[in-house]
């Protein structure tokens, strides 16, 4: 496979729920992002790794909780989550210090009832 | 406050008529202003970076240009494929330099 691959496609959850979120890239990236992007709004930065360290957390709440276990993968843990949390959830991954030139899975669509 | 602001917010054309989309940014300093096309239910696909005033890249029927306030992307008699929405973002030069300020985007349309 090349690069970068998001699983599910698509999720529906209950707020009582937990579920987790799956990116895995295979461009030999360093950098691996997390964003929503909802209608009506900009995509939101929500978390940044390089070289498997957290270096962002944009005042994310904490019933999303990422975990990135080396660098060519990412998850997102979700749990008791709200409506408003639907969203698309994309995974993205760059080099290092090139932060606007990035490689987007295709994103997990998710649907909090 | 920085910003980044497109227009139109939505474009219909025939195949074969070229037109511009706009993307107008206040920053305190650019580093890099990106641009990206993203399909119906996919993820943005990194189109260009333009760095400083007077920059242009081309990619096929796509034209990106820059001026010390606004970029254009230029589409040269664009096909039907070239329908999907188009996101700019902007990178600031002071501060938290990792964090892109992202346009809300536009959506093009182009009827054969």
């Amino acid at each position: 496979e090349t690069g970068v691959t998001q699983t599910p496609r698509h999720l529906v959850m209950g707020m009582t729920n937990k579920k987790s979120l799956k990116c895995e890239q295979h461009l030999g990236h360093n950098a691996m992002y997390w964003y929503k992007q909802s209608a009506k709004k900009p995509l939101e930065l929500m978390f940044v790794y390089n070289f498997k360290e957290q270096t962002e957390n944009n005042s994310v709440p904490s019933r999303f909780s990422p975990e990135c276990p080396n660098s060519s993968h990412l998850f997102l843990h979700l749990h008791t989550l709200q409506p408003e949390d639907s969203a698309l959830y994309l995974c993205a991954s760059s080099q290092p210090g090139y932060v606007g030139e990035l490689f987007f899975g295709e994103g997990s669509r998710l649907t909090v009832l | 406050e920085d910003q980044v602001t497109q227009s139109p917010e939505a474009l219909r054309l025939q195949e074969g008529e070229s037109s511009s989309l706009n993307c107008s940014y206040t920053v305190s300093g650019l580093r890099g202003l990106f641009w990206y096309r993203q399909d119906p239910g996919k993820g943005p696909e990194f189109l260009f970076t333009l760095y400083s005033a007077g920059e242009e890249k081309e990619k096929e029927r796509l034209k990106a240009t820059l001026t010390k306030k606004e970029s254009f992307l230029h589409i040269t008699a664009p096909k039907p494929e070239d329908s999907a929405t188009y996101l700019c973002a902007v990178q600031a030069d002071a501060g938290n330099n990792r964090k892109l300020i992202w346009g809300l985007g536009t959506s093009l349309a182009v009827n054969p």
